[in-house]
């Protein structure tokens, strides 16, 4: 198993669905987080959860909605998205302490 | 908030060549990571380097933190070194919330 494992990894959706993306680690980690990576700008934090409470939510619109229900998994909820969130959302995990993240696979979404 | 800049931001070597990334950023950190991003978009961890040397078979890196820099060295280039490289930085007290650079592309030809 990988340390961090996203599902889907592709995800086609309209503007009218709702869908969640799922993330989950077998690092023992109890730092959790959702990036955002956009053509052409950089990788941006959306999200980060800390020992299963949100800590920062770097304004993002309300059609996110992440949840972590225990320290292993992670969820995004995605609801009436826009063209423009298409994009690669990549997990990652770390130790609380600030030490070394890693990430999952990413899923690459396309809203249509 | 913390700012990261990579260079350059596109390089083509030939097999066998070396190369140099750099990256600077604009506080004091406390955690720094290059990944290498495969053409599925999955981010590879390289290093995690705060501070110092460290080696990893043709990969080195060196961050000098009082400087606010850090290097990528990539020696005998292969295709497979192909990708985007990305350094990462994170200056908070808890979890590393990483501030990433817009990376440096990089394409190994034969």
């Amino acid at each position: 198993e990988t340390g961090v494992t996203q599902t889907p990894r592709h995800l086609v959706m309209g503007m009218t669905n709702k869908k969640s993306l799922k993330c989950e680690q077998h690092l023992g980690h109890n730092a959790m987080y959702w990036y955002k990576q956009s053509a052409k700008k950089p990788l941006e934090l959306m999200f980060v959860y800390s020992l299963e409470e949100r800590v920062e939510n770097n304004s993002v619109p309300s059609r996110f909605s992440p949840e972590c229900p225990n320290s292993s998994h992670l969820f995004l909820h995605l609801h009436t998205l826009q063209p423009e969130d298409s994009a690669l959302y990549l997990c990652a995990s770390s130790s609380t302490q600030g030490t070394e993240a890693f990430f999952g696979q990413g899923t690459r979404l396309t809203v249509v | 908030g913390i700012q990261v800049e990579q260079s350059p931001p596109d390089l083509i070597l030939q097999e066998g060549a070396n190369s140099t990334l750099r990256c600077n950023f604009s506080d004091s950190v406390n955690n720094l990571q290059w990944f290498h991003q495969n053409p599925w978009g999955q981010l590879i961890n390289l290093f995690y380097i705060p501070s110092g040397t460290k080696q990893n078979g043709r990969l080195s890196a060196t961050t000098v933190a009082t400087e606010r820099y850090s290097l990528l060295y990539i020696s005998s280039s292969q295709t497979t070194d192909s990708g985007v490289y990305f350094c990462a930085v994170a200056n908070t007290g808890t979890a590393s919330k990483l501030t990433f650079g817009t990376g440096t592309r990089l394409q190994v030809t034969l």
